[in-house]
């Protein structure tokens, strides 16, 4: 089983400021086949991400993924209101399919 | 638009069978292109994938929790399932169905909380 430790656990950040949240496995990520999600308070996780770097439907072009291997990052360039949320990364190129525990991206 | 729904009791004793269904409104769960997963979260916690199914019934589990988990599909009435056997308090959790293509959950259902109590 592939495991995900993602770093910092909580990032304190104003808006406008830049996000780089970091998502390590514990072996070789098949394909780059990473993705991210953003989740709010009781709602549901959103695809972000995926395959590193390519952008889900209707997702701004601030959010940004890249890596590869063993090492991946989000970057939310610059940060709104809305972004402040828990962003986990997972990996879907092995078996089973693995989450990272979550970085929680707070307000400064 | 795609819209997945949980239901189920809220409420299952220690020992007991688990049971959520999910129904699909906006389109088919018989398309050929989409997987159907079941997604947990425990209160506080992270992110874990159960299993999914396809429409043909074709099914994939984590092995985390092969021995008690079983996913159906009916797809005449455009839903699928979960049971998870003999359940403990480390069950309590918020459980999410979700389409999945190529492993990829980008359509989710609200999440229904189920609380293993006796």
């Amino acid at each position: 089983e592939i495991v995900l430790t993602q770093s910092p656990g909580t990032l304190s950040l104003s808006p406008g400021e830049r996000a780089t949240l970091s998502c390590r496995a514990s072996q070789s990520v098949t394909s780059s086949y990473l993705a991210w999600y953003q989740q709010k308070p009781g709602q549901a996780p959103r695809l972000l991400i995926y395959g590193a770097s390519s952008r889900a439907t209707g997702i701004p072009d601030r959010f940004s993924g890249s890596g590869s291997g063993t090492d991946f990052t989000l970057t939310i360039s610059r940060l709104e209101p809305e972004d402040f949320a828990v962003y986990y990364c997972q990996q879907y190129g092995s078996s089973p399919r693995t989450f990272g525990q979550g970085t929680k991206v707070e307000i400064k | 638009q795609l819209q997945l729904q949980e239901s189920g009791p809220g409420l299952v004793k220690p020992s007991e069978t688990l049971s959520l269904t999910c129904t699909v409104s906006g389109g088919s769960i018989s398309s050929s292109s989409y997987y159907w997963g079941w997604i947990r979260q425990p209160p506080g916690k992270g992110l874990e994938w159960i299993g999914s199914i396809y429409y043909s019934g074709n099914t994939y589990y984590n092995p985390s929790f092969k021995s008690r988990v079983t996913i159906s599909v009916d797809t005449s009435k455009n839903q699928f399932s979960l049971k998870l056997s003999s359940v403990t308090a480390a069950d309590t959790a918020v459980y999410y169905c979700a389409k999945a293509k190529a492993s990829l959950l980008d359509h989710w259902g609200q999440g229904t909380l189920v609380t293993v109590s006796s």
